[in-house]
């Protein structure tokens, strides 16, 4: 598809499981952004990746939070040992460069019990 | 403090009516402002992006952005139910964007 595409759109998890979100961002684009939405609260900055750059982690909150990118293409969010206050819809958005338009995905929609 | 504020709302307004969202932020840094619309369940779509003070009109909707009071501002003119959506405010600085809490507008038929 044209657009960027995330997966699961919906994860229900356990307390304490590891979970893993997938981004596959819009071809072309070297900027891949993860961000995170609580209920009726604005996007807030996970990690960006720009091409072979290191990537800025200083939004991760914890060390459970872990994101991979290879080169332009795929990432993958992964959260160990899940908690109730991870719940939140974890939002991924590309870039055809730094500081343009955001093209967002739909969304992974996460659930902690 | 945060570094963009944005009254939630819940903002109602009837069908024609002007809408009008507000955002104040604290870093002077910020060079590009954005707004962005989301409906429900969706992801954000970006709806205006501007540089530099003054206004910016694309349609019915005119972004206005004031660096020197640090004050950011949407207006919706003749809105529709379409429009019904929250509003997020978008400042930024070098490659990264910071979000305000959004607005949810509904605009009644």
């Amino acid at each position: 598809g044209a657009g960027v595409s995330q997966s699961p759109s919906n994860k229900v998890t356990e307390k304490g499981k590891d979970v893993e979100l997938r981004c596959d961002p819009i071809s072309g684009h070297t900027a891949l952004y993860w961000y995170r939405q609580r209920l009726g609260q604005g996007l807030e900055f996970l990690i960006y990746f720009q091409g072979n750059s290191a990537p800025d982690k200083s939004g991760l909150p914890s060390d459970r939070f872990s994101a991979e990118r290879t080169g332009e293409s795929v990432s993958t969010l992964t959260i160990q040992r899940t908690q109730q206050e991870d719940s939140a819809v974890y939002l991924c958005a590309s870039s055809l460069a730094s500081a343009g338009e955001l093209f967002f995905g739909e969304g992974s929609r996460l659930t902690v019990l | 403090q945060k570094e963009v504020e944005q009254d939630p709302g819940p903002l109602s307004v009837p069908e024609g009516a002007i809408v009008s969202l507000n955002c104040t932020y604290s870093n002077s840094a910020f060079q590009y402002f954005m707004w962005y619309r989301q409906y429900s369940r969706k992801g954000p779509e970006l709806l205006m992006y501007t540089y530099s003070s003054g206004n910016k009109e694309d349609g019915r909707f005119t972004a206005q952005v004031d660096k020197s009071s640090k004050y950011i501002s949407l207006f919706i003119r003749d809105s529709q139910p379409s429009d019904s959506a929250t509003y997020l405010c978008a400042p930024g600085g070098d490659y990264k964007l910071s979000f305000g809490a959004g607005t949810t507008v509904t605009v009644r038929a």
